[in-house]
């Protein structure tokens, strides 16, 4: 059974950073594009930024350019998100998520599989 | 970027009906769409992917139609389950938007 478990999630003051991790198991993991999705308080989900999975292109939202960068290592089956600057409107539940079918290229398949998400409190 | 409507924001509905929400994009995405589920306090889950094709283990009572710039996801005989937040997602082009989201509600 597919699992993807995130971490790295708390309080942080703004204008700090953080980095989240998201450990999978139970699929090869090189083989996959992999997703950050986000969700503020009582809001839609929001699409944060992927990797492809020969790590040949990253891609972020307009809202996370210039300030997160998603990477990922194959040798630990970890994906990450440094998520730095941050900003009171970064505050939300991080999802990692995975692609549905392996080898994709961004408008492959969508997501087929997510975490449970860590929560990410931006305050002073 | 691709903007995702759906409609309507919030539906309710009786156990045992049949349900249908649509989902409309700004520009034209083939059939770059998938549809979620989620309930309160918990993660997504992927129900549809290239609009009509159901994901591992998703009942046949989903169903997705469409192509272009508008698609609908129905649900038919309700169950108590069924009642949860759903989102349309395009993956055509970057950024991978999601609509607004529809609440089903028990009448």
């Amino acid at each position: 059974q597919v699992q993807l478990v995130e971490s790295g999630g708390g309080v942080v003051q703004p204008g700090r950073s953080l980095r989240l991790s998201c450990t999978v198991s139970q699929f090869t993991f090189r083989n996959y594009g992999m997703h950050w999705v986000r969700q503020a308080p009582g809001k839609a989900l929001e699409w944060v930024a992927d990797i492809w999975y020969d790590e040949s292109n990253t891609n972020y939202a307009d809202s996370v350019k210039g300030r997160f960068t998603v990477s990922r290592d194959n040798s630990k089956n970890t994906l990450f998100l440094q998520m730095n600057s941050l900003r009171v409107e970064d505050t939300a539940v991080y999802y990692c998520a995975r692609d549905s079918f392996a080898y994709c290229r961004g408008d492959c398949s969508g997501v087929g599989y997510w975490g449970r998400g860590t929560l990410v409190t931006v305050s002073s | 970027d691709i903007q995702m409507t759906q409609s309507p924001s919030s539906l309710s509905a009786s156990v045992g009906d049949r349900v249908t929400i649509t989902c409309r994009a700004s520009q034209g995405i083939i059939n770059y769409l998938a549809w979620f589920q989620q309930k309160p306090g918990k993660a997504p889950k992927s129900l549809i992917y290239a609009v009509s094709n159901l994901q591992s283990g998703v009942p046949s009572k989903f169903s997705g139609s469409g192509s272009g710039t508008e698609f609908t996801l129905t649900i038919s005989n309700l169950q108590p389950e069924d009642f949860a937040t759903y989102y349309c997602q395009q993956y055509k082009s970057y950024p991978h938007t999601f609509g607004q989201g529809t609440k089903l509600e028990i009448k």
